[in-house]
């Protein structure tokens, strides 16, 4: 079946620092990507819609400039948070869309990258 | 915006069907639903997803409505590693937006 490859699943950066975390389509093709934050015992909050080739669309309160999100391929996104604030240590998760649409099984997410800002 | 409610939490004994129901009575005619469950700090992992038909596969079969205002989960025979947070998601044709909402914990006990 379709994986998504989300690199690293755990970092620990000092405050002030930027961290940069993958996601990979392995085996598939993504016009669209998901960026997902989760805080402990609370359900997946959309950040931002990434196409290939285009700005991300980022959700109302998510601020653009410290989230960068480059989608440079069909097979890889990156989300970047710049100067991490401990406030910003979560659980980030990516998901991809098949390019050939709903009939291939849906979306697939990545692991998960647990960031930790000390 | 998640259009989804679901309860909250669930029980079911090991061995036996988990029905777990989604109200999505806002659902429009392109917009497909889709189930995932999440395992603790674990990425969500992609059950089951329909349209208008029912629909079955190795996991599970979802039930849809005729009306389409609202589906059941159907875990034929549920293990102890079924346990996880099951959630509902309506998502357009278009693709292009995707809101968890805050789903069923769902706890199979031995």
């Amino acid at each position: 079946g379709a994986v998504v490859s989300q690199h690293p699943s755990r970092v620990i950066c000092k405050s002030g620092t930027s961290v940069k975390i993958e996601c990979r389509s392995l085996d598939f093709q993504a016009t669209t990507m998901f960026w997902y934050r989760q805080f402990p015992k609370q359900s997946l909050m959309l950040m931002a819609t990434s196409n290939e080739g285009s700005k991300a669309t980022y959700e109302q309160g998510v601020e653009k400039d410290k989230f960068l999100i480059n989608h440079a391929s069909l097979t890889l996104s990156t989300l970047t948070v710049t100067s991490a604030h401990p406030e910003d240590s979560s659980f980030y998760i990516c998901s991809a869309r098949d390019i050939r649409g709903q009939g291939f099984g849906g979306y697939t997410f990545g692991s998960g990258t647990r960031l930790t800002v000390v | 915006d998640a259009k989804t409610t679901q309860p909250t939490s669930m029980d079911c004994a090991e061995g036996r069907a988990a029905n777990l129901p989604c109200n999505h009575s806002t659902i429009s005619g392109n917009e497909y639903v889709y189930w995932y469950r999440q395992i603790h700090s674990q990425g969500p992992q992609y059950i089951i997803h329909g349209l208008k038909n029912n629909e079955t596969n190795e996991m599970a079969s979802l039930i849809i409505t005729e009306d389409r205002k609202s589906s059941t989960l159907i875990l034929p025979h549920a293990t102890l590693r079924d346990t996880a947070v099951y959630y509902c998601i309506v998502i357009p044709d278009t693709g292009n937006q995707f809101y968890f909402g805050t789903g069923t914990s769902l706890t199979v006990i031995p």
